[in-house]
């Protein structure tokens, strides 16, 4: 599986938007983007996926450089709740291995009132 | 529809006991990951099961640890002979039949090992 590249930690305040990066610079063209999520004492949450084109869903946006060699996750207003580690992931897409996720040591965003 | 379920929440261990680690599945799903936290690391993954089969253990230490998924009932991690290194977070995810890029995780159960 190949690496992906994120900041150890970042900060945000309430209410504004937060801009998480992810480097993956040895992409193949079958690997999806995934983001998952940790908030403190839980398991991990799916927040968003991707391959080629930029997504949404009720919870984030997902933005995909062109060359597919970065991605940024965008918390469009962090709210405390939002304090978590963030899991950017690669995964090809296997039939049946939806669950095999590679996951490094994440983005941990802290939000402040 | 219950998400992942699994029990016990916490699980204090002796050394040298046995720990048993249950995982229900989402209704539904027929594919099940376990993955380990330990302290200050990150998640990695162990094992990939589906019903009655093993598909991918390659996670898993050589020893003491195993795993099952029978027909009927839920997932078990078990260790044998635990030691204080074996403290962590143990978290199961499931996936359905058909496929997805999607896992579905569970609160995890955190072994101590006193």
């Amino acid at each position: 599986d190949a690496k992906t590249t994120q900041p150890n930690s970042m900060e945000s305040n309430e209410e504004e938007p937060v801009h998480l990066p992810c480097n993956h610079s040895t992409i193949s063209g079958t690997d999806y983007i995934h983001w998952y999520r940790q908030l403190p004492s839980q398991g991990p949450e799916y927040v968003i996926h991707g391959l080629t084109s930029n997504v949404n869903n009720r919870m984030a946006s997902l933005a995909i450089a062109e060359d597919r060699k970065s991605s940024t996750l965008i918390l469009h207003r962090a709210t405390l709740r939002d304090a978590a580690v963030y899991y950017c992931i690669l995964s090809a897409r296997i039939y049946n291995q939806g669950g095999k996720l590679i996951f490094g040591q994440g983005t941990e965003l802290s939000v402040k009132p | 529809n219950a998400g992942v379920m699994q029990n016990p929440r916490h699980l204090v261990r002796r050394r040298g006991q046995e720990a048993r680690l249950r995982c229900s599945p989402m209704k539904g799903h027929s594919h099940v990951y376990w993955y380990r936290q330990l302290p200050e690391e990150g998640l990695k993954f162990m094992v990939y099961l589906q019903k009655e089969n093993i598909i991918d253990e390659s996670g898993m230490p050589k020893e003491r640890f195993s795993a099952e998924f029978p027909k009927e009932g839920p997932s078990i991690l078990r260790i044998q002979q635990v030691v204080r290194g074996d403290s962590a977070a143990y978290f199961c995810a499931s996936s359905p039949p058909w496929g997805s890029t999607e896992a579905f995780f569970g609160q995890g159960t955190r072994l101590t090992v006193v």
